[in-house]
């Protein structure tokens, strides 16, 4: 089955850039959104952005003018960027699925949620 | 951005009880609407989707209701392994969100 396993550095320094990748094993890119959430204990659950297999992207306009997610096909892989981090931005970051459906014939949208996550990987912001 | 409320933050309950979660969203989602379970150490798991559906090989004994701007999960006869954070999350309104949780204990 679809696996997805975040990878990137545990530790940043104030003011450099936070970057994470997401691999994806047993299964396809396609028609899928790819996405990035955060949490943290002040914050809870975040959405981040997400990557659809198009290569269109959407960002959180919380996070917008600092994040930029990207997909590489080649490799089955997602990144993440987040600049100019703070204290603020330590949480556990996790990569996940996300599907939805649009029925041209019937008109109606459907919304599968976010099935498949990765274990989350700890970042930590800290001189 | 749209604002989703859970309630109750805690509920206490024992093995074999009936469990009701609520989400209230501060405006309209239609039925674009998840709940997540999350333990402790662990990724959210998706439960509940699209308002009602439950999700591969989650339990009968999870449903979830609603439509517009208030939802509900049930967990029907509470098992050991249920006790757990729950999440809604909603995809209907730019920025997606998610509600701030209720936790279930054991009594």
């Amino acid at each position: 089955q679809v696996q997805l396993q975040e990878s990137g550095p545990g530790l940043v320094k104030p003011s450099e850039t936070l970057s994470l990748t997401c691999t994806v094993s047993g299964g396809s890119i396609s028609n899928y959104f790819w996405t990035w959430n955060r949490q943290s204990p002040g914050k809870g659950l975040e959405w981040i952005g997400y990557v659809h297999h198009s290569g269109s992207t959407n960002y959180n306009p919380s996070l917008k003018s600092r994040v930029s997610i990207s997909l590489d096909t080649s490799k089955s892989q997602f990144s993440l960027k987040l600049s100019s981090v703070t204290a603020a931005d330590t949480a556990v970051y996790y990569c996940a699925r996300d599907r939805d459906h649009y029925d041209s014939s019937s008109g109606l949208y459907y919304y599968y949620g976010m099935d498949v996550w990765g274990q989350g990987t700890t970042v930590t912001v800290s001189s | 951005d749209t604002v989703l409320t859970q309630s109750p933050a805690t509920l206490s309950l024992s093995p074999g009880e009936r469990a009701t979660l609520s989400c209230r969203a501060s405006q309209l989602v239609s039925t674009y609407l998840a709940w997540y379970q999350q333990k402790p150490g662990q990724a959210p798991r998706l439960l509940i989707y699209d308002a009602s559906n439950r999700a591969t090989g989650i339990p009968a004994r999870f449903s979830g209701s609603g439509s517009g701007t208030d939802f509900t999960l049930t967990i029907g006869s509470l098992e050991p392994e249920d006790f757990a954070v729950y999440y809604c999350q909603q995809r209907d309104n730019w920025p997606y969100t998610f509600g701030q949780g209720t936790k279930l204990e054991i009594k």
